[in-house]
């Protein structure tokens, strides 16, 4: 089947600008995960969702970073008045409903480039 | 906090000799162990995983080992192959956080032909 899909897979974009990175999860998983991963360093939890609801926000960085899953499917992560630290590759990872033991299945990433 | 260090950052071996990858935890109610393996420009992908109620776990060439009173695991890999070259992971979930993977900052492995 499907694995997990994300995209743009590059997205390069100016200081100050908003961008909009988009995520489809393996079909019927409930659990959905965003990660940040800047050059060198693991990945770096940023929020996770079970179904459309927000269960864990505790990474978001600062209030410009902001992501939705409005059916419970598709997610968007969100980031207003992007900054030049911003850089780094956006992972996004679903797992079949989000208990501690489950895989978490990770898609390719957006490489976002603020310049 | 929570934290997960891991070392060491770069590791080169002889094709056909062992690898070992150390990692450490901070939180003790940490009860899942996994390890993802990342190769150039490819999505991390789970290469295996122990539970805090498991001492040690093997899948052909793979084995983790779980020390849960020093709160240390690591990652062994034998007879290695030049596709074992990669990038390493190893993470913790947290009991209180559910489903949030806190990942160590990954080792850089070679293998030498």
């Amino acid at each position: 089947g499907a694995g997990v899909s994300q995209t743009p897979s590059n997205k390069v974009t100016e200081k100050g600008k908003y961008v909009e990175l988009r995520c489809d999860p393996i079909s019927g998983h409930t659990a959905l995960y965003w990660y940040r991963q800047s050059l060198g360093q693991g990945p770096e939890f940023l929020i996770y969702f079970q179904g459309t609801g927000a269960a864990d926000d505790s990474g978001l960085p600062n209030d410009r970073f902001f992501a939705v899953r409005p059916e419970g499917s598709v997610s968007t992560l969100k980031i207003q008045r992007t900054e030049r630290g911003d850089s780094a590759v956006y992972l996004c990872a679903s797992s079949i409903n989000g208990g501690s033991y489950n895989e978490q299945f990770f898609g390719p990433g957006t490489r976002l480039t603020v310049l | 906090g929570e934290n997960v260090e891991q070392h060491p950052s770069t590791l080169s071996v002889q094709e056909g000799d062992s690898a070992v990858i150390k990692c450490t935890y901070s939180d003790s109610a940490s009860n899942y162990f996994p390890w993802y393996k990342q190769e150039l420009g490819k999505r991390p992908q789970l290469i295996i995983d122990i539970r805090s109620n498991v001492g040690e776990k093997k899948d052909q060439r793979i084995a983790v080992t779980l020390n849960k009173t020093a709160k240390h695991f690591s990652l062994h890999i034998t007879e290695t192959q030049p596709e074992d070259s990669a990038v390493y992971f190893c993470a913790a979930t947290y009991y209180s956080s559910a489903s949030k993977i806190i990942f160590g900052s990954g080792t850089r492995l070679s293998i030498r032909p």
